[in-house]
């Protein structure tokens, strides 16, 4: 399968502890997002990258977050100190923005519950 | 920013019949409309988007419609079967590859 892979599925953490996940976007797609999705909602926006610049942060993207893609390839995300209110799933997704191709892919995502 | 409203948040639809989802949107500049299929356990999977610059746009069993004038969307799925019970999502964005704004999702359970 060469969908977009995240890891780890599950992760369960005390509340103050930092955590990282990490992302693997389709192979040669230059668009990678993190989107984070609560219980019965849609996933809400948090951060997007083009190859390696990191182009739009959501307000939503706390000082406590932080987010990479170094050479353009997978991306981590950060959480830093954690809260209960970070109890969440955090979705990442890849597109290949050439031309009108531009279908963004999701992965399964990483369910963070923090104690 | 952009705000998308959907419409029904349930539905529920003996197998066969028809189902349709409703969004509605703010921001004028938005011209890319997905909709994507969410399963439980598993991240959002794209079945059909449609463009401004196109009015309704068909894929077997599932069609969409755009009314930019009135900012609203809507998902049609005819002949319902059980799999095709998920959450729906339906979102925009003012281009393809920039961020998506979501609605908040209709759980549509076909019943056998």
């Amino acid at each position: 399968d060469t969908g977009v892979s995240q890891n780890p599925r599950h992760k369960i953490t005390k509340r103050g502890q930092n955590v990282t996940f990490r992302c693997d976007p389709i192979s040669e797609h230059n668009r990678l997002y993190w989107y984070r999705q609560t219980l019965g909602q849609g996933p809400e926006f948090l951060t997007y990258f083009q190859n390696e610049a990191q182009l739009e942060k959501s307000r939503l993207l706390s000082d406590r977050f932080s987010a990479e893609r170094p050479k353009g390839s997978f991306s981590t995300l950060e959480i830093q100190r954690t809260e209960q209110g970070d109890s969440a799933m955090y979705l990442c997704a890849s597109s290949l923005v050439l031309g009108r191709t531009d279908t963004q892919y999701f992965g399964p995502g990483t369910r963070l519950t923090v104690l | 920013g952009e705000n998308v409203e959907q419409h029904p948040s349930t539905l529920s639809v003996q197998e066969g019949d028809s189902a349709v989802i409703k969004c509605t949107y703010s921001d004028s500049a938005s011209n890319y409309f997905p909709w994507y299929k969410q399963e439980l356990g598993k991240g959002p999977q794209l079945i059909i988007d449609i463009r401004s610059n196109v009015g309704e746009k068909k894929d077997q069993r599932i069609a969409v419609t755009l009314n930019k004038t009135a900012k609203h969307f809507s998902l049609h799925i005819t002949e319902t079967q059980p799999e095709d019970s998920a959450v729906y999502f339906c979102a925009a964005s003012q281009a393809a590859g920039n961020k998506l704004t979501f609605g908040g999702g209709t759980r549509v359970l076909v019943k056998p």
